[in-house]
């Protein structure tokens, strides 16, 4: 069974830093393109980063470009996010996902920026 | 950017009714749109690809349908398990962008 596991969420002040982890299982992970997307408290799903399958190429989100690095370890299968400079509307819940057109999605990790 | 556009942002039905929830892109995405549904609480679930090929897991009484910049996602004989939060989201270029969501009332 193809599963992904977020972990790495917490609290964390505004200016602070956060690392996510993603463990993926039961598929070929170096294959596929691997995504990061995120959902604010009541509102709707916003794309983060993605990954690409090729391994040469990053995209971010313009709310976190300069802020936040994706990058994978193909040998432990795990997607990572590092989060710098978080800021209160950093907040949400953040769930990796599988491909581009997000086909397998984690449980979610929960991140609060606030002092 | 792409903008995604989805209406209703809200609908109420009745068991067994049939809905259609539209999805409009600013620019062609050709048939690179997915469709996922959400309940409360839980992460999101991939239902549709490529328009309107259906994941393996989705029951065949959902549907998608379109091309370039219009799209729907058709829901028949809905029942109380089928209320949900509903995302469009197209992957034809980056910034990959979801639409707003429709949330399904019974």
């Amino acid at each position: 069974e193809e599963q992904l596991l977020e972990s790495g969420g917490g609290l964390v002040q505004p200016g602070g830093s956060l690392r996510l982890s993603c463990a993926a299982s039961g598929f070929m992970f170096s294959n596929y393109a691997m995504s990061w997307v995120r959902q604010a408290p009541g509102k709707g799903l916003e794309w983060v980063s993605t990954f690409s399958r090729s391994g040469d190429k990053t995209y971010y989100a313009d709310s976190v470009k300069g802020r936040f690095t994706i990058s994978r370890d193909n040998s432990k299968s795990t997607l990572y996010l590092q989060m710098n400079l978080l800021r209160a509307d950093d907040t949400a819940i953040y769930y990796c996902a599988k491909g581009s057109d997000a086909y397998i999605w984690g449980p979610g990790t929960t991140v609060t920026v606030s002092s | 950017d792409i903008q995604m556009t989805q209406s209703p942002s809200s609908l109420f039905a009745s068991v067994g009714d049939r809905v259609t929830i539209t999805c409009r892109a600013s620019q062609n995405v050709s048939i690179y749109l997915a469709w996922f549904q959400q309940n409360p609480g839980r992460a999101p679930k991939s239902l549709i690809f490529g328009a309107s090929s259906l994941r393996s897991w989705v029951p065949s009484k959902f549907s998608g349908s379109g091309s370039a910049t219009d799209f729907t996602l058709t829901i028949n004989d809905l029942q109380p398990e089928d209320s949900a939060t509903y995302y469009c989201q197209q992957y034809k270029n980056y910034p990959l962008t979801f639409g707003g969501g429709t949330k399904v009332e019974i």
